[in-house]
């Protein structure tokens, strides 16, 4: 069965320092990883994702994850906050193998906040 | 536009009305999938389509759910009977189909009264 769990319900932030979100994830299969951003009163909006090629993923945005199997992580960062990167930030992990719709998993959100 | 059209956006329903939300996904993308998403949570899958095929609706809460798209294309999630614990954000996604990224509405928020 495929899980994520995002371990930090809410980050917080000053402008222009790193950004760490994040994000555990177990399945039975070599998952594709996601992340996904949510602005308020907006629609969900790609990051990135992975895919088995590079571990490094580069993102919209400046923003990147590292796959780590060996952690079964996919940690979202950004060298330096924005304002504009206040949001709700969504990890997604769905089955390798896509058989099914309900294997498409979203973990429950962590908010960011920046501080001026 | 380009993206995936959903409306309307925002509905209110008095508990026990029948409510009909509407999903234009991207033109081209034969998977498309609904999401439920209450306040302050990450979205829960309800049903997906590839084309006109409902391949998967294990996610659905209730027999009052029921989800159609007759052509392939346009899609409607009807509610029947509403009940309060059915507010919240109503996603859309269309995808191309294997492992493709999701392309997302921006939701219709129902609150039942």
């Amino acid at each position: 069965a495929q899980s994520v769990t995002q371990l930090d319900s809410h980050v917080s932030v000053s402008e222009g320092t790193p950004v760490l979100l994040r994000c555990n994830y177990s399945s039975s299969y070599s998952p594709s990883l996601f992340w996904y951003v949510q602005h308020p009163n907006k629609g969900l909006q790609l990051l990135l994702k992975y895919t088995s090629a590079a571990t490094l993923v580069k993102g919209i945005n400046g923003f990147e994850a590292e796959f780590k199997k060996s952690e079964t992580s996919f940690h979202l960062t950004k060298p330096s906050a924005h304002m504009s990167d206040a949001a709700e930030y969504f990890c997604v992990v769905s089955d390798g193998v896509y058989s099914s719709a309900s294997k498409i998993i979203f973990g429950s959100g962590t908010r960011l906040s920046i501080r001026p | 536009g380009a993206g995936v059209s959903q409306s309307p956006r925002y509905k209110v329903a008095k508990r026990g009305q029948d409510v009909a939300l509407r999903c234009d996904p991207i033109s081209g993308h034969v998977s498309l999938f609904w999401y439920q998403q209450a306040l302050g949570q990450g979205p829960e899958f309800l049903t997906y389509f590839q084309n006109e095929a409902q391949l998967d609706k294990s996610g659905l809460p209730s027999d009052r759910f029921f989800a159609e798209r007759p052509e392939g294309s346009v899609s409607t999630l009807k509610i029947q009977r509403t009940q309060q614990e059915d507010s919240a954000v109503y996603l859309c996604a269309s995808s191309l189909p294997v492992n493709s990224p999701l392309h997302f509405g921006n939701g219709t928020r129902l609150t039942v009264t």
